[in-house]
């Protein structure tokens, strides 16, 4: 079993759709990051949470620590967030990362 | 653009090379860390770096080595490659604290082992 599980693996959507991307973890955390993977390999940081929730524009961010839980929710979805977005929890201690396997968002228009 | 520099961004090695990869951190950062990710899979946490020292290593073997310099860039050595080691490999760069600090990617470097 994984330390860090994602579903959907890939998900499609209409533009303008509401999306959630969900997180398990089972070991315990300081942090947990939210990624995004474009195509060619660069990611980029959405987010990284310790507690509560964080809001980007029209990124949502989420996290329950008690359930071991975060979601990514994305609204009025757009076909240029289509990508892999990855969940990676940072242990504690120990400080290793565990990465989910990642969702593959593809937004059709 | 994150300020994170990976060298080279690809090559080519053959069976029992060794290789170096290179990584500048963003500005003001102390702490870099190294991924493998295989092709289709996500990616997986080789080892960090905070203040020259290894502060956290994944499931990964010896012939997977580091260094940070005192600039805090940072290299990852591989020995004796093999088949699997051909992968992306991406390092990141954060500003460690007592909790973490939000990661910057770079671009990687995609290695083929042939």
């Amino acid at each position: 079993k994984n330390e860090v599980e994602q579903s959907p693996q890939n998900l499609t959507a209409q533009e303008g759709e509401f999306i959630t991307i969900n997180c398990s973890y089972s070991v315990g955390i300081s942090a947990l990051h939210w990624l995004q993977q474009h195509p060619g390999g660069g990611i980029v940081s959405l987010f990284m949470l310790s507690s509560g929730k964080k809001k980007h524009g029209r990124l949502i961010a989420t996290i329950n620590i008690q359930e071991k839980h975060s979601s990514l929710h994305i609204t009025a979805s757009h076909p240029r967030d289509s990508a892999v977005y990855i969940c990676a929890a940072r242990r504690t201690p120990g400080n290793q990362f565990y990465f989910g396997t990642g969702t593959s968002l593809t937004v059709i228009p | 653009e994150t300020g994170v520099t990976q060298s080279p961004t690809h090559l080519i090695k053959t069976r029992g090379q060794q290789v170096t990869l290179r990584c500048s951190s963003q500005s003001g950062h102390n702490t870099v860390s190294w991924y493998q990710q295989a092709l289709g899979q996500g990616p997986q946490f080789i080892f960090q770096y905070y203040r020259e020292e290894e502060n956290g290593r994944g499931n990964f073997p010896p012939r997977f080595s580091g260094l940070q310099f005192p600039n805090y860039s940072s290299e990852l050595n591989v020995n004796a490659l093999e088949l699997d080691d051909s992968a992306l490999y991406l390092c990141a760069s954060s500003q460690w604290d007592r909790i973490t600090g939000e990661l910057f990617f770079g671009e990687g470097s995609r290695l083929t082992v042939l």
